[in-house]
Order: structure tokens, then C-alpha cells, then sequence
């Protein structure tokens, strides 16, 4: 079982529609979460952290945390071409970032 | 805030020799650096942990004697790449804690698109 797992995708949304990445973890007791987004041939740009269960809002996007179910999530709700990009789902663990392969994120007009 | 960069941002060299790539936090301190590997359609790879003042901590399987890290100070970190071979083309990412505790965001510079030839 790898230790950050996510659908590699691509998932196609219409412009306008909300886009919904998943992202689980192996590790039960990881306390910190991230997203980040990364476009091709470009390094990752932070997009949200998460610690606690819930939800967390910053404008178009909601990351949302279930530890019991280690589960992390992130919502991008009006989704333009522009966010068309691989999102990369991080989990810290023992003081390091671990990531995700990356889930492919095409907005088509 | 929260800037880092990275120079080279392309480096292009002969098989044999060595290459550096320096990281630099511009706008905070950075007790901790860390450097990542990727390459094409894959995700990052964690090479090694470079603590200010002290030795790097590298993952499994990353040879330290070939990539040497040095923390020379709260705002740079440098890798070299030592013989550099064909197979270590690749994308070189660095990032920085903004804070102390595992709890605080990483921030990545630019990268450093290395080939060898």
C-alpha cells in the first residue's frame, strides 16, 4: 500500500462545474495535510494546508479532512481552464512532506 | 512571502562532472531545506533533509557521496551533483519550513531542470 494515494486521473470538468480531487493516507497518526498544484514543467505552488477534521475554505477552494477515515479532499468550485494542472496531495509524516502521484486537471471550456 | 529560489533554473552538462545548484529562502529564515528529485510524469521524491549547521539526512537509496548538501546558513542550501551521469537528469526542487515544527508549510523554489549529456 503506497503511503499517499490518489486517482492519477484525468478528470475532465466542465468550466464552471466543481472539480473534486481525492486524496487517502496510510499513516494514522499524520496530523498535517496540503495541497498543491503543479503545473507542467513548474514546481508545486502551495494551494491549502489542513490540520484539523472538517472543512477549510479559501475562496474557490474547500480542502476537507476525515482522519478517521484518513481521508483529505480539495474542492476547487468554479473551476476555470486555468486550473487545469496536476494537484499533488501531501501528507507530513515523521517531519517529512510525502506525496501523492498526482491527480490530472482538465477545466474545458 | 514565503519565497524561495533556486539558480541555475537550467543547467546542461557532460557526463563526469559536477554541477551545483543553490537554494535560497529569500524572505525568512529556513532552519530546514529539503531536496526533492522528479522526473517526467512522476511525483516528488524526497532526496535528503538539510539542516542549518549540520549533516543531511538523506533517504534510502540516495547516495550521499554523490550528492553533497550543504546548509551553510539559514538561507542557503546548495547540491551538488558529483560525476554526474545521464540517468541523474532530472528536475531538482528544493523547499523550506517556514516555521520550526513539522506542522508549518513548505514552500518550493522554482526547480532546476538538470541534463547531462
Amino acid at each position: 500500500q503506497k503511503e499517499v494515494e490518489q486517482n492519477s486521473g484525468p478528470l475532465s470538468v466542465p468550466e464552471g462545474a466543481i472539480a473534486s480531487l481525492n486524496c487517502t493516507y496510510s499513516d494514522r497518526g499524520s496530523q498535517s495535510f496540503f495541497w498543491y498544484r503543479q503545473y507542467s514543467g513548474k514546481s508545486p505552488e502551495l494551494i491549502m494546508f489542513i490540520y484539523s477534521n472538517g472543512d477549510k475554505e479559501d475562496g474557490r477552494f474547500t480542502a476537507q479532512l476525515n482522519k478517521a477515515s484518513q481521508y483529505v479532499s480539495l474542492l476547487i468550485r468554479d473551476s476555470q481552464p486555468s486550473d487545469s494542472a496536476t494537484y499533488l496531495c501531501a501528507v507530513n509524516m515523521f517531519g517529512k512532506l510525502v506525496f501523492g502521484a498526482g491527480t490530472i486537471l482538465r477545466v474545458k471550456s | 512571502g514565503a519565497v524561495v529560489s533556486q539558480h541555475p533554473s537550467w543547467v546542461i552538462c557532460k557526463s563526469g562532472t559536477s554541477v551545483k545548484i543553490e537554494c535560497r529562502s529569500l524572505d525568512f529564515q529556513a532552519t530546514t531545506m529539503f531536496w526533492y528529485r522528479q522526473f517526467p510524469k512522476q511525483s516528488l521524491m524526497l532526496m535528503a533533509t538539510s539542516n542549518e549547521g549540520s549533516k543531511a539526512t538523506y533517504e534510502q537509496g540516495v547516495e550521499k557521496d554523490k550528492f553533497l548538501i550543504n546548509h551553510a546558513s539559514l538561507t542557503l542550501s546548495t547540491l551538488t551533483v558529483t560525476s554526474a551521469h545521464p540517468e541523474d537528469s532530472s528536475f531538482y526542487i528544493c523547499s523550506a519550513h517556514t516555521g520550526t515544527s513539522g506542522m508549518s508549510e513548505q514552500y518550493f523554489g522554482p526547480g532546476t531542470r538538470l541534463t547531462v549529456t
